[in-house]
């Protein structure tokens, strides 16, 4: 198993654009995981799906901030538009019954 | 509302000496407790995790954590701390199974040679 993916590895873009970070979780895993890491705030749990549907979407900082998952092989974390203090590692994980297995992360820099 | 607390952001220890990282939680429910070790500039790996099986869990890299209820502690130990040890450990709880984690703030291991 290729274990969870996700892309791109690093970004780096401008305060105002467009940012879409993508995950391809485990095949067979029924619940997906958004998180964000930083030094300052350690690490928050964004949103999470189950079968697809979201479940707590608490952690999402604002509005800027919009996740998807169309299907059970993909999601997406999307920030329109981006500010420097986005900055951050993103990471997805995703899970069948316990533990979660984590991405690579994204690592995001918003100058 | 669950919670973690780990003791010592930072913990330093000879190659060789034991290592202890101390984790305790807060659950209104029996708790599935879990630890991951982070690697720089790379993803959480699951270390081990508790499940209401057996209260000592041995897991990789020659790691085990034992839950006590009492203390409500899951404390991470390894008998020889080797110099590949050194990364970002977390303790996370969870309240049922494919449900969200919530982790600690994180101890960070150094093993001085």
């Amino acid at each position: 198993d290729a274990g969870v993916i996700q892309s791109p590895r690093h970004e780096v873009t401008e305060m105002g654009q467009e940012v879409t970070l993508r995950c391809k979780p485990i095949s067979g895993h029924n619940s997906l995981f958004w998180y964000r890491q930083t030094m300052m705030r350690g690490l928050e749990l964004l949103i999470y799906f189950n079968n697809n549907v979201p479940i707590d979407d608490s952690g999402m900082p604002e509005d800027r901030f919009s996740a998807k998952m169309p299907n059970a092989s993909f999601s997406t974390l999307k920030i329109q538009p981006s500010e420097p203090r986005d900055s951050a590692v993103y990471f997805c994980a995703s899970s069948s019954v316990y533990e979660q297995y984590f991405g690579p992360g994204t690592r995001l820099t918003v100058t | 509302a669950q919670s973690v607390t780990q003791l010592g952001s930072h913990v330093s220890v000879s190659e060789g000496a034991l290592v202890l990282l101390r984790c305790n939680y807060s659950s209104s429910v029996p708790p599935y407790l879990f630890w991951y070790v982070q690697y720089p500039n790379q993803g959480l790996q699951l270390l081990l995790k508790y499940t209401s099986a057996a209260t000592l869990v041995k897991g990789i890299n020659g790691f085990e954590a034992e839950f006590k209820k009492s203390e409500t502690s899951f404390h991470l130990t390894k008998p020889s701390a080797h110099m590949s040890d050194a990364a970002e450990y977390f303790c996370a709880v969870s309240e049922s199974s494919g449900d969200k984690l919530t982790f600690g703030t994180g101890t960070r291991l150094a093993v001085r040679p």
